[in-house]
């Protein structure tokens, strides 16, 4: 079993719709969460990022942390065919040696239809 | 604005050749990393640095090695090419080690480069 279990889709939607992207994970120790978007032949960037439990919002996304179910979730409101892309969520644990590194989803492809 | 850089954004190779890529980082960040991404497989680890001169093992260094004579540059060393290689090789690097006060530990990506191996 992986450690963090994302969606891969692809996923389609029309403009304008709310787009939930989601990833469980199994290790207890994570404790800082990211979501990266990335283009078509790019790298990925960096969209969100939270720590521990709760909600964030940046525009029209909000990123939101449930550690109690483990359980992560990146809200898209009002979408917009430039959101489309591969979404993937990313996490870390706090403990000194493995902090560096980050365990990512696979990704789930994203396409809003205009 | 942090600037991942790779040398190469597409390159074509013959197997049993010896590939370098190249990253090179502006922010003074300790931590680089190189990952290979695969259609299904997500990004797969393959070496880490923290430091100069220092390497780590990620989940797949096998036909692989890597090389950090200075801070700001990271090699990926494939010394003999295999058409399994044939893949999108991102690089990242990110700051120091997190704390229990400064726990942010996201890495920033360069455009990746996409390697064909015939």
């Amino acid at each position: 079993q992986k450690e963090v279990e994302q969606d891969p889709g692809p996923l389609s939607v029309p403009e304008g719709a709310i787009v939930s992207l989601n990833c469980t994970y199994s290790n207890s120790a994570f404790q800082y969460f990211m979501w990266y978007r990335q283009y078509s032949r790019k790298g990925p960037e960096l969209l969100m990022y939270t720590y521990s439990s709760g909600n964030k919002e940046d525009g029209r996304f909000t990123a939101q942390v449930d550690k109690s179910s483990k359980y992560i979730s990146l809200f898209i409101r009002d979408s917009q065919p430039s959101d489309s892309a591969t979404y993937l969520c990313a996490m870390s644990a706090r403990s000194s040696g493995s902090a560096r590194q980050l365990t990512f989803g696979s990704g789930t492809q994203l396409t809003v239809l205009p | 604005d942090v600037k991942v850089t790779q040398s190469s954004r597409y390159l074509v190779k013959r197997t049993g050749e010896k590939v370098f890529l190249e990253c090179v980082q502006d922010m003074d960040h300790e931590n680089m990393f190189w990952y290979r991404q695969d259609p299904g497989l997500g990004l797969r680890l393959i070496y880490f640095s923290y430091d100069v001169k220092m390497k780590e093992k990620g989940d797949i260094p096998e036909g692989y090695s890597v090389s950090r004579e200075k801070k700001e540059r990271f090699s990926l060393i494939l010394e003999s090419a295999s058409t399994n290689q044939t893949s999108m090789y991102l690089c990242a690097s990110s700051f120091g080690t997190p704390s229990f006060t400064s726990p942010r530990s996201e890495q920033f990506f360069g455009p990746g480069t996409r390697l064909t191996v015939l």
